[in-house]
């Protein structure tokens, strides 16, 4: 089956740039999602891209995707401390939410 | 903005109890879901439901069933609750099948003695 795959841990200083990375293993793809869980709630959607592009930028975010690696990051700029969260990619290859395949989540610690 | 509400933040429940976790949602939505987190597993699919009445198993339904009586509550049971079945439990909701966008509840946590 689909397998999608995160490091568990990431620490970066405030101000700085934080680059979380996802792989996975569905050529087939059509979708990749970000999602972002802070503390004590659930999961809302950050920003999602689609197969056909290789970039996407949204204010201090950046989705890279790199189709031939199945390769998937995540950039926020000018990290903050409200940036601490887990961070989970996604990704579907039927179009249907029900065969969302997610990663293990990348928890992101933000110090000062 | 939509709202995905779980009945419980926490619970405690012994071995062998069968137990409900309550998911109410307020936009409509057809879809419904619920997953189990655990830490270095991400999100697993428990069961969804794309209508009133209708279930689908997902990745890991052992030991689960569901209930969708009316289209904006969607219950799940655990009909002899075990000490593996620890875990935070999430809802989540969304318009359509075609649509990937999942809202979800802030979580159950449940643990059983």
């Amino acid at each position: 089956g689909e397998d999608v795959e995160q490091s568990l841990f990431l620490s970066v200083r405030e101000g700085d740039s934080s680059v979380i990375n996802c792989t996975y293993t569905d050529s087939s793809s059509t979708y990749l999602y970000w999602y972002k869980q802070e503390p004590g709630a659930g999961l809302q959607l950050l920003t999602y891209i689609f197969s056909n592009m290789d970039m996407k930028q949204d204010q201090r975010l950046t989705v890279l995707l790199n189709k031939k690696d199945k390769h998937l990051s995540l950039r926020i700029a000018d990290t903050q401390t409200g940036d601490s969260a887990i961070y989970f990619c996604a990704e579907s290859h039927t179009g249907t939410a029900s065969k969302l395949t997610f990663g293990t989540g990348t928890r992101l610690q933000v110090t000062l | 903005d939509v709202k995905v509400t779980q009945s419980s933040r926490y619970l405690v429940k012994r071995t062998g109890e069968k137990v409900f976790l309550e998911c109410v949602q307020d936009m409509d939505h057809e879809n419904m879901f619920w997953y189990r987190q655990d830490p270095g597993l991400g999100l697993r699919l428990i069961y969804f439901s794309y209508d009133v009445k209708m279930k689908e198993k997902g990745d890991i339904p052992e030991g689960y069933s569901v209930s969708r009586e009316k289209k904006e509550r969607f219950s799940l049971i655990l009909e002899s609750a075990s000490t593996n079945q620890t875990s935070m439990y999430l809802c989540a909701s969304s318009f359509s099948q075609e649509n990937e966008k999942l809202f979800f509840g802030s979580g159950t946590q449940l643990s059983v003695l």
